[in-house]
C-alpha cells in the first residue's frame, strides 16, 4: 500500500509568515493528491486538488506544488484563520485515499 | 446549498449495534460516490470505505474489511454506516464526505463534508 508522510507534525510560526507543509508519498502518485484544512471540532476542508488546482473559495494564498513523490502546500502570508491541522491525501489507486498524519499549524 | 447532514451523536455499550445516517441535499444523489472517514480522539484521518449512491457499489478500505457495513438508500438521498457489535475502539468522530473524480478507477477526492458523528462506546 502506499503511504503518505507529512512533515513537519508540528509547526510553530507567526501571522504573516510564509508555511510550507510537506508531504511525501512512497511510491509515485502523479498529480492525484489533495490538502484538506481541519480545525478543532470541525470538518476537514477541501483545499487543493489534483496537486496544484485550488478548490474554489480559498484564499490565493493557499498553493499546492509537487508531483510524483515530493509534495508540498504552501501559505504566503499566514493570517489568524489559517491556524488548522492540515492533511495530505493520496487518490492514485485503490486501497488509495490514504491521509498523511497531519501537521499542526500553531502559535509562535 | 449543497450540504451533507449527519445523524446525532450516539452513546452505546460494547457488543451493541449501531447504525448512523448521511442524507445529502442540494445535489442529485445518485450521481456522486459517497464516503466514511474515522478520526479516533486526537488522531488524524482514516479511510473507511466510499459507496455509489447510484447503484451501491461499495469498496472498503482493507483496515475496515468485515468491520463495518456502508449501505445507501437512494429514495432517500441517505448513506448509513453500520456495526453489529461496537467496541470501545470505535469510540470516534465518524464523517461521510462527498466524493469528486473517477472514483470507479480510484482516482477520487473528498470534495464536501458532513459535520461529523460522534459515537461513543463505553461500559
Amino acid at each position: 500500500d502506499i503511504q503518505m508522510t507529512q512533515s513537519p507534525s508540528t509547526l510553530s510560526a507567526s501571522v504573516g509568515d510564509r508555511v510550507t507543509i510537506t508531504c511525501r508519498a512512497s511510491q509515485s502518485i502523479s498529480t492525484w493528491l489533495a490538502w484538506y484544512q481541519q480545525k478543532p471540532g470541525k470538518a476537514p476542508k477541501l483545499l487543493i486538488y489534483k496537486a496544484s488546482t485550488l478548490e474554489s473559495g480559498v484564499p490565493s494564498r493557499f498553493s499546492g506544488s509537487g508531483s510524483g513523490t515530493e509534495f508540498a502546500l504552501t501559505i504566503s502570508s499566514l493570517q489568524p484563520d489559517d491556524f488548522a491541522t492540515y492533511y495530505c491525501q493520496q487518490y492514485d489507486s485503490y486501497p488509495g485515499l490514504i491521509f498523511g498524519g497531519g501537521t499542526k499549524v500553531d502559535i509562535k | 446549498e449543497v450540504q451533507l447532514v449527519q445523524s446525532g451523536a450516539e452513546v452505546k455499550k460494547p457488543g451493541e449495534s449501531l447504525k448512523i445516517s448521511c442524507r445529502g441535499s442540494g445535489y442529485i444523489f445518485s450521481a456522486y460516490w459517497i464516503g466514511w472517514v474515522r478520526q479516533m480522539p486526537g488522531k488524524g484521518l482514516e479511510w473507511m470505505g466510499i459507496i455509489y449512491g447510484g447503484d451501491s457499489e461499495t469498496t472498503y478500505s482493507p483496515s475496515f474489511q468485515g468491520q463495518v457495513t456502508i449501505s445507501a438508500d437512494k429514495s432517500i438521498s441517505t448513506a448509513y454506516l453500520q456495526w453489529n457489535s461496537l467496541k470501545a475502539s470505535d469510540t470516534a468522530v465518524y464523517y461521510c464526505a462527498r466524493l469528486r473524480g473517477n472514483c470507479g478507477g480510484g482516482t477520487c477526492y473528498y470534495q464536501l463534508w458532513g459535520q461529523g458523528t460522534l459515537v461513543t462506546v463505553s461500559s
